[in-house]
């Protein structure tokens, strides 16, 4: 079973502040995707990569996929109380299975202050 | 992208009862997939259901506990049966229209049982 870890689990920051947070894993994944989830809503796709080294960018949000795809990073400019929630990293090991292929991992929970 | 509705959005239930929950989708998929996430946790697949044949479920969840329907291909529903109040969490349904390991999730049913 492959897992995912993220850091920092928990995050506080003013808001125009800059953050990353992270997603590491031992395994290599086929591509991974991020999500973002506000309390009492379910988790909502911000983005998928799928090549080593690839970077997108989403408005102030840019994702980054490791070279070997066993990481990737998040990192938002100038947050904003609307970027707050819990944010999760999930992964599939091959493509378009599920089951024990694709994990989700811990979740860093970001809070940004007015 | 899917739109996902799901019924009830809470409930609070007696132990040792049995609780249904209702997953509907708003265009024709082949796989959907039931979660549960506990306070303050990521989320754990359940199990796969793909209409025509009986869920798949992942290690550390049973038929008897979670039997699982998928009349058609745009519903589903999750039974949880003979409650514990370990059994309180939020339960969310996902759909994976183009099997790309990308999912858009239902808002989920928080259930506390007591």
């Amino acid at each position: 079973t492959q897992l995912l870890e993220q850091s920092p689990q928990f995050l506080s920051i003013q808001e125009g502040e800059n953050l990353t947070v992270y997603c590491n894993s031992s395994s290599v994944f086929s591509s991974l995707q991020w999500y973002r989830q506000e309390p009492g809503e379910g988790p909502v796709l911000l983005v998928t990569v799928v090549t080593g080294g690839e970077v997108k960018k989403l408005k102030r949000l840019t994702f980054q996929f490791g070279d070997a795809r066993k990481d990737s990073s998040l990192h938002i400019t100038a947050a904003q109380p609307g970027d707050t929630g819990l944010y999760l990293c999930a992964g599939a090991s091959s493509p378009y299975n599920y089951g024990q292929n694709f994990v989700f991992g811990p979740g860093t929970r970001l809070s940004v202050l007015p | 992208s899917a739109v996902i509705s799901q019924k009830p959005s809470r409930d609070i239930c007696q132990r040792g009862t049995s609780l249904t929950i209702q997953c509907q989708v708003d265009s024709q998929v082949t796989m959907m997939f039931w979660y549960r996430q506990q306070p303050g946790q990521s989320l754990t697949l359940i199990a796969t259901a793909n209409q025509g044949s009986e869920a798949t479920y992942e290690s550390g969840f049973v038929i008897d506990k979670f039997p699982i329907s998928r009349p058609n291909l745009t519903f589903s529903t999750l039974t949880v049966s003979n409650m514990s109040p370990e059994d309180s969490s939020i339960y969310l349904c996902s759909v994976d229209p183009q099997s790309y390991n990308e999912q858009f999730f239902g808002p989920g049913t928080r259930l506390t049982v007591l």
